[in-house]
């Protein structure tokens, strides 16, 4: 069993187009993120929530909206995707914040936008 | 806030060799320090964690990391490397209560035959 699956696996999409992600994991964890990996392997937090309420939300514009329906589910949806949108996307979990417990990553989804 | 370096963005050594993979960090509280692992088109594993009590630390697949507050590093070693560790590394460094992950920029192993 995954613990931790995010579909897509990859996406390639144009310009302007709206586009979500979707992510489940099955450890029963209360916070769960989305991490951002760009071309040269430097990953970033975009969002993080714990028992479905909204804990971090960095510096990420607008256009990206995570939703999560319940504390297993944390979807990531882009509106009008620009060029620099082009990354890996990782949905990760951990039981009671990083702090004290590790993460545990999806495969990822590779966004592509032409 | 806490920041982490990982220096040499790609490390090379031969099959049965040291890896020293290293990593210092920034931290004005008690850090806890993170090692991962990523294969290609893989998400990233736990290699271990430090968070209090005995500074060495031992992980998967043989790897060991030692926290040394007074260098404030926590590098990444293993005896005797072997071609399956061929990946990139992460330290990582955790905010406190911010449920946050700080991550350093990666150390991509090679293992030559």
């Amino acid at each position: 069993d995954t613990a931790v699956s995010q579909t897509p696996k990859y996406l390639v999409t144009q310009m302007g187009n709206d586009k979500s992600i979707k992510c489940e994991q099955n450890l029963g964890h209360d916070t769960m993120y989305w991490y951002k990996q760009d071309s040269k392997k430097f990953l970033k937090i975009m969002f993080s929530y714990n028992n479905k309420e909204l804990i971090i939300n960095e510096t990420v514009p607008n256009r990206f909206s995570p939703k999560s329906p319940d504390k297993a589910h944390l979807n990531l949806h882009i509106n009008s995707l620009e060029l620099g949108d082009s990354a890996v996307y990782f949905c990760a979990s951990s039981q009671q914040g990083s702090y004290n417990s590790p993460l545990h990553f999806g495969n990822g989804t590779r966004l592509t936008v032409t | 806030a806490q920041s982490v370096t990982q220096l040499g963005s790609h490390v090379s050594v031969s099959e049965g060799a040291l890896v020293l993979l290293r990593c210092n960090y920034s931290s004005s509280v008690p850090p806890y320090l993170f090692w991962y692992v990523q294969y290609p088109n893989q998400g990233l594993q736990l290699l271990l964690k430090y968070t209090t009590g005995a500074t060495l630390v031992k992980g998967i697949n043989g790897f060991e990391a030692e926290f040394k507050k007074s260098e404030t590093s926590f590098h990444l070693t293993k005896p005797s490397a072997h071609m399956s560790d061929a990946a990139e590394y992460f330290c990582a460094v955790s905010e406190g209560s911010s449920y946050k992950l700080i991550f350093g920029s990666g150390t991509r192993l090679l293992v030559r035959p």
